[in-house]
């Protein structure tokens, strides 16, 4: 299964909602997860189930989506949001990730 | 609180063999799936494989079979990612993150270990 990641890069301002599309070659029904990556740190889970925030998550951050598209979204830019998104499936045991959407001030 | 601690950063050569570990602390991970996760320089994340510690099953990914090994030990509460000849191409930082059965997303990560494979 392959994820498709759109844009791959986004340049927004705080206070700005944005969104990332994750796009999979096949219907993965919802097991889709969210992660964001800072640069030289480990990922960390947003949102799994496509829309199910994991705990601690600020209420900002939203999934949607089911079967083979799916988006996440940022309803006010902070300043510690700009980072790089990464999307992964869990339908297939591969566990395949998109190529990531780095998220930069504009 | 169950955290995953992986071992220093290593620089080794071409051809050296390499034992990077994660150990699991607190309870949930025996009973937990145990994944590696590559990380180029600059580029994204790709599943390696993973393994469950209480009995060791393991699969891998196609594109790493046959080019790591991924191991455990479960008295030890320790996950290894082993190879046997490195290469330059497997400069990468790599990390271990929990799955709670498979497939599953990964829902705790440890901080990463950067490998340098350079002569």
């Amino acid at each position: 299964i392959q994820m498709i990641q759109s844009p791959s890069t986004l340049s927004a301002s705080v206070g700005d909602r944005v969104t990332i599309t994750c796009r999979a070659s096949q219907n993965i029904s919802v097991w889709l997860a969210w992660y964001q990556q800072k640069p030289g740190k480990a990922p960390n889970l947003l949102i799994h189930k496509a829309s199910t925030l994991d705990s601690g998550v600020p209420s900002r951050f939203s999934g949607s989506g089911s079967a083979t598209e799916f988006t996440l979204s940022i309803s006010s830019l902070q300043p510690d949001d700009f980072a790089t998104y990464y999307c992964q499936e869990y339908s297939s045991f591969s566990c395949n990730f998109g190529q990531g959407t780095k998220l930069e001030i504009k | 609180e169950v955290q995953l601690v992986q071992s220093g950063a290593e620089l080794k050569k071409p051809g050296e063999s390499l034992n990077i570990s994660c150990k699991g602390s607190g309870s949930g991970f025996t009973n937990s799936w145990i994944a590696w996760v590559r990380q180029k320089p600059g580029k994204g994340l790709e599943w390696m494989g993973n393994i469950y510690p209480a009995d060791s099953d393991t699969t891998y990914s196609p594109s790493f079979q046959g080019q790591v090994i991924i191991s455990a030990d479960k008295s030890m509460t320790t996950a290894y990612l082993q190879w046997t000849n490195l290469k330059a191409s497997d400069t990468a930082m790599y990390f271990c993150a929990r799955q709670v059965t498979i497939p599953w997303f990964f829902d705790l990560w440890g901080r990463g270990t950067l490998v340098t494979v350079s002569s």
